[in-house]
């Protein structure tokens, strides 16, 4: 069964920083694009940043470029977010997501459960 | 960015119903179009890819159609576990962008 399981979020204030993490299983990570998606309280879903099976590119919204960092190391099947310079905007709930093939250009086919981020102070 | 509209963004129906939902994207994006359901407090789970395809587990009554710019998405008989909120996602383009959403619930 594939599975994705996130942790790291929590209540920070702005300008902090949390590193989300994502752990899979049950596909061969490496061959994969992973993305991370927030859905702000109501709101719909935007993808934030992603990556391409081996790293070697990303992708990253306008609203997050330059305060988010996503990476992954596949020797440990984990995705990462390093978000920087919070600010309430970035409050949600933030799901892990496998895209459906190697590039991020694929829609997602597997979420995790999802962590939630809470920017306040 | 592409701009997906979704309508209606709520319906009720009665269980049994034929329930329809449209998306439309702001340019052409030929089949590549996602459908997901969501329930409170849960993901979004994979229904329908490249518009009209069924993912493995999901059940017949649920099904997509279109192309292009205008996509419709189909529960045949709507069960009481369908009661949910549905996206489309285009992934023709960078940013992948999703419809606002269409809440369903039962009459």
């Amino acid at each position: 069964e594939v599975q994705l399981l996130e942790s790291g979020g929590g209540l920070v204030q702005p300008g902090g920083s949390l590193r989300l993490s994502c752990v899979a299983s049950g596909f061969s990570f490496s061959n994969y694009a992973l993305s991370w998606v927030r859905q702000a309280p109501g709101r719909g879903l935007e993808v934030v940043a992603s990556i391409i099976h081996s790293g070697g590119s990303t992708y990253y919204a306008d609203s997050v470029k330059g305060r988010f960092t996503i990476s992954r190391d596949n020797s440990k099947n984990t995705l990462y977010v390093q978000m920087n310079s919070l600010r309430a905007e970035d409050t949600a709930v933030y799901y892990c997501a496998k895209n459906g093939a190697n590039h991020y250009y694929y829609g997602m086919d597997v979420w995790g459960q999802g962590t939630t981020v809470t920017v306040s102070s | 960015d592409i701009q997906m509209t979704q309508s209606p963004s709520s319906l009720s129906a009665s269980i049994g119903d034929r329930v329809t939902i449209t998306c439309q994207a702001s340019q052409d994006i030929a089949n590549y179009l996602n459908w997901y359901q969501q329930k409170p407090g849960k993901p979004p789970r994979l229904l329908i890819y490249d518009a009209a395809n069924l993912e493995t587990g999901v059940p017949s009554r649920f099904s997509g159609s279109g192309s292009a710019t205008d996509f419709t998405f189909t529960i045949s008989s709507l069960q009481p576990e369908d009661i949910a909120t549905y996206f489309c996602q285009q992934y023709d383009n960078l940013p992948l962008t999703f419809g606002g959403g269409t809440k369903v619930d039962i009459k």
